[in-house]
């Protein structure tokens, strides 16, 4: 089985403050990680991916996202938000033995002047 | 068009209507997608083709009823629908099913009354 956490189901930050999303996922292997993020009315759109390689992977948009296998965790950073940074973000765990994709919750980010 | 477009956005209907959601994606992709997203729940994957073909349904309602008629289109034909089936319905494609990224397009927002 497989599951993806995003603990936290809504985060305000202060514009110019930093951002970090937490997602810890269960699966034996090394996955393939993704996130997403979502505003209003509008579909997913890929922020970063990790496949192999270098464990801190950049994003658009400034994000970035270290992929720590000993605690199974894909964080989403960002130094400084901007409030265009104000939507809904997914993390998303590839499994790469039969490459079921499996979703977060989400994690909602408010950002206030 | 670029990406993947989705139609009609917004949709309301009576459990005893019949409607279709429409998915066209201008990717040169060979896979799409259909996937439920109810508030503050994971993505559902409901159904998978590759090169026109279904290769996987999740167990989805018989209500719904997908149809690929070529590889850069897809439709979800709707009828007899609960309420409990309104949410946001998204398509998206990727090159192939396998390790490979998704492309979403904007959704449907389906209302049954």
């Amino acid at each position: 089985a497989q599951s993806v956490t995003q603990p936290d189901i809504h985060i305000t930050v202060s514009e110019g403050a930093s951002l970090e999303l937490r997602c810890n996922y269960s699966y034996g292997a090394t996955p393939y990680l993704f996130w997403y993020v979502q505003s209003p009315g509008q579909g997913l759109q890929l922020l970063l991916k990790y496949f192999s390689g270098d464990t801190l992977v950049q994003g658009i948009k400034g994000f970035e996202a270290e992929f720590k296998r000993s605690q199974s965790s894909f964080n989403l950073r960002k130094p400084s938000v901007h409030w265009s940074d104000a939507a809904e973000y997914f993390c998303a765990v590839l499994r790469s033995n039969d490459y079921k994709l499996s979703f977060g919750a989400g994690t909602t980010v408010t950002v206030r002047a | 068009e670029t990406g993947v477009t989705q139609t009609p956005r917004h949709l309301v209907m009576g459990m005893t209507n019949k409607k279709s959601l429409k998915c066209e994606q201008h990717l040169g992709h060979n896979a799409m997608y259909w996937y439920k997203q109810s508030a503050k729940k994971p993505l559902e994957l409901m159904f998978v083709y590759n090169f026109k073909e279904q290769t996987e349904n999740n167990s989805v309602p018989s209500r719904f009823s997908p149809e690929c008629p070529n590889s850069s289109h897809l439709f979800l034909h709707l009828h007899t629908l609960q309420p409990e089936d309104s949410a946001l319905y998204l398509c998206a494609s990727s090159q192939n099913t396998g390790a490979n990224v998704l492309t979403f397009g904007a959704g449907s927002r389906l209302t049954v009354l």
